[in-house]
């Protein structure tokens, strides 16, 4: 089935530790993007790629690094420096344009121990 | 800055009756405005997309109102069912928006009584 995967489902991090959520697609789309969603904010955008190896920064980047090595995946790391990391974090992409349907994952709900 | 604002924030209907969800932006440069349905601790599904030249779009019992130049739409749902609890988010894909991102309303949350 085409779609976008994301694990783990359910992420735990010790303070001061990095941790990296995974994205994959096998939709072909060239555009992928992470957004963090919390309570009562709706989805801001952390990162996005329209294209493999480049990159731009969204709304709250800070804390945050990515990497597109290849096509189908768009890692985000979680870093230390994220002063408030717990949430829930979706990825998404869509064919390049601007006339286009975005599609999500099931996203990954992160969580500070 | 865009902004896309989604009132009520929940709604409780009970089943068999018609749901109306609201979303409205300010800037009226959009490419396309989509809805989507998200059930708890789980992704965004795709419900309808229309772009900015439409006036609605339908898909079985949904269907998306558009009317850019007010900076609203709106999404009826038919003859609801329990299974149709849920929240439900709009989004805009603005014109001056950097990497053609999408700007998300804070979404209604909906729950259909049996």
């Amino acid at each position: 089935d085409g779609g976008i995967t994301q694990s783990p489902k359910y992420l735990f991090r010790k303070e001061g530790q990095n941790v990296t959520l995974s994205c994959e697609q096998n939709l072909n789309h060239d555009a992928m993007y992470w957004y963090r969603q919390d309570p009562g904010q709706g989805l801001r955008l952390i990162y996005y790629s329209q294209i493999v190896n480049d990159f731009q920064k969204g709304d709250i980047a800070e804390g945050y690094s990515v990497s597109r090595e290849k096509k189908e995946s768009f890692p985000l790391t979680v870093t230390s420096a994220q002063k408030n990391p717990t949430a829930f974090y979706l990825c998404a992409s869509s064919v390049q344009g601007a006339n286009t349907e975005a599609f999500f994952g099931q996203g990954t709900r992160l969580t500070v121990v | 800055k865009q902004e896309v604002t989604q009132i009520p924030a929940a709604l409780s209907v009970p089943e068999g009756e018609n749901l109306v969800l609201n979303c409205s932006f300010t800037d009226s440069a959009i490419y396309n405005l989509q809805w989507f349905r998200q059930d708890p601790g789980k992704g965004l599904t795709s419900l309808l997309l229309i772009q900015s030249s439409q006036r609605e779009q339908t898909s079985g019992r949904l269907n998306a109102s558009l009317d850019k130049s007010s900076g609203r739409s709106t999404l009826y749902i038919a003859a609801s069912q329990p299974g149709d609890s849920a929240t439900y988010l709009c989004a805009v894909r603005g014109i001056k928006a950097a990497g053609n991102k999408l700007t998300f309303g804070g979404g209604t949350r909906v729950l259909v009584k049996p």
